[in-house]
């Protein structure tokens, strides 16, 4: 299996689940990020690891919680969730974090839905 | 801040006929680079193609090719010979050095759809 891979691919919840999504990079990359895509608005980067640590942090509301255990996975834990929240939520890798040049790599996303 | 600019929000084209997509870009970094990615209807960004600011040849991949003007801060997707694939959301990113951490931040879209 190759490049970058979600699950799961659609999530409904309630605002009072726990729910967690996962990502998994087969490209060797040194850098994950997630972003979230609402409707009629760009890509918002929410998270930055690179090498495992935490390098940006994008004023996320404390209900989202991410988890980098290693460099080749990616988690984001929901909890309390708000209707608002309700979008695609896209995983992504790149070679190095702090390169002009590197492209990120996505992978199809969760599509989350709140109720 | 870096800002990207896509000012069409949809664009028809007829199969086997050309097509650009717009991209304006700002910004104060002295050294960046552009990208464009393609998303299909099933979610996934797929990255198409880059161009560096300092590169002074238009990148080029396959069907793809970047228009990059750099003193007028442009960066148009030619598409060349559309298919019926090609019909999906088309985003213009560029990549920087925002606080020492190369931030991608994306324009808003181009819906492109391809008419047989």
């Amino acid at each position: 299996e190759t490049g970058v891979t979600q699950t799961p691919r659609h999530l409904v919840m309630g605002m009072t689940n726990k729910k967690s999504l996962k990502c998994e990079q087969h490209l060797g990359h040194n850098a994950m990020y997630w972003y979230k895509q609402s409707a009629k608005k760009p890509l918002e980067l929410m998270f930055v690891y690179s090498l495992e640590e935490r390098v940006e942090n994008n004023s996320v509301p404390s209900r989202f919680s991410p988890e980098c255990p290693n460099s080749s996975h990616l988690f984001l834990h929901l909890h309390t969730l708000q209707p608002e929240d309700s979008a695609l939520y896209l995983c992504a890798s790149s070679q190095e974090n702090d390169r002009a040049d590197s492209p990120l790599h996505f992978g199809n996303g969760t599509r989350l839905t709140v109720t | 801040a870096q800002k990207i600019t896509q000012t069409q929000p949809g664009m028809f084209v007829q199969e086997k006929e050309a097509v650009t997509l717009d991209c304006t870009y700002d910004t104060s970094d002295q050294s960046y680079g552009l990208f464009w990615y393609k998303q299909p209807s099933s979610g996934e960004m797929i990255f198409l193609i880059y161009q560096g600011s300092y590169d002074e040849q238009n990148a080029t991949e396959g069907r793809y090719s970047l228009n990059f003007q750099k003193a007028r801060k442009s960066a148009n997707l030619v598409i060349s010979a559309s298919q019926l694939g090609d019909s999906a959301m088309y985003f213009c990113a560029m990549r920087g050095l925002q606080g020492g951490s190369e931030k991608l931040v994306f324009g808003k879209g181009t819906k492109l759809t391809v008419n047989p």
